[in-house]
């Protein structure tokens, strides 16, 4: 079946410990989005890439990088992450169009920062 | 900035019973996103609504797009325990660049449903 695959599930870092998360479709879609969702709140969009141009919102900390080395896959890049960055990290994925479709999402990558 | 509101943030429910949750938002757009989530998982789609009038009908669930009161409903039919969860609206409020939309969305502040017995 074509899915979003996210790795690992669970990552435990230490603060100032660099972490890469990692996300995979299968779905050939051409637009990969980042999401950071903290406990009892809404996603949070912190960047896309369509194909291999790369959108970062406005308030995204400089801490967080990502990279697109092939429509397959998408990384996000912790550079020194701190507490208040443990939260639920989800990537999803859809096709630009003129109609927009619905984002599919990977099952999330639950990071926790000790 | 895009805000998209939602309420209420908590609902009890009783199994058996209808209850509506209403999904207001600040800018003009005309593609609107339903969202299960249940605890510590990822997102369900649920309905994509992407004109002004659109119904979507899943079950017990239905939702409907008013682009001109910028409001979209979830209304729940006949409630039981499995549709327990948080239900998120979002909207796509992404610029159409060259014709071409990118799919930014905004998600409310999510809705936490319990259905009891």
């Amino acid at each position: 079946d074509a899915m979003v695959i996210q790795n690992p599930r669970y990552q435990v870092t230490q603060f100032g410990k660099p972490v890469t998360l990692s996300c995979s479709q299968t779905l050939n879609h051409n637009v990969m989005y980042w999401y950071q969702q903290k406990s009892s709140q809404a996603p949070k969009l912190l960047f896309h890439y369509y194909d291999k141009d790369f959108n970062n919102e406005a308030d995204t900390p400089d801490n967080f990088q990502s990279r697109r080395p092939n429509t397959s896959f998408c990384f996000l890049d912790i550079r020194s992450p701190g507490l208040g960055d443990a939260a639920m990290y989800l990537c999803a994925t859809s096709i630009a169009s003129r109609r927009a479709y619905e984002q599919y999402f990977g099952p999330g990558t639950r990071l926790t920062v000790t | 900035e895009l805000k998209v509101e939602q309420n209420p943030l908590f609902l009890s429910m009783q199994e058996g019973k209808n209850y509506t949750i209403y999904c207001n938002y600040s800018t003009t757009s005309d593609r609107l996103y339903w969202y299960r989530q249940d605890p510590g998982k990822s997102l369900e789609s649920l309905f994509v609504l992407l004109s002004n009038g659109a119904v979507k009908q899943e079950g017990r669930l239905m939702a409907s797009l008013d682009t001109k009161a910028r409001l979209s409903t979830l209304h729940i039919t006949a409630a039981v325990h499995d549709l327990s969860a948080t239900y998120f609206c979002a909207v796509d409020s992404s610029g159409v660049a060259g014709g071409t939309s990118y799919g930014k969305l905004t998600f409310g502040q999510g809705t936490i449903l319990t259905v009891h017995p």
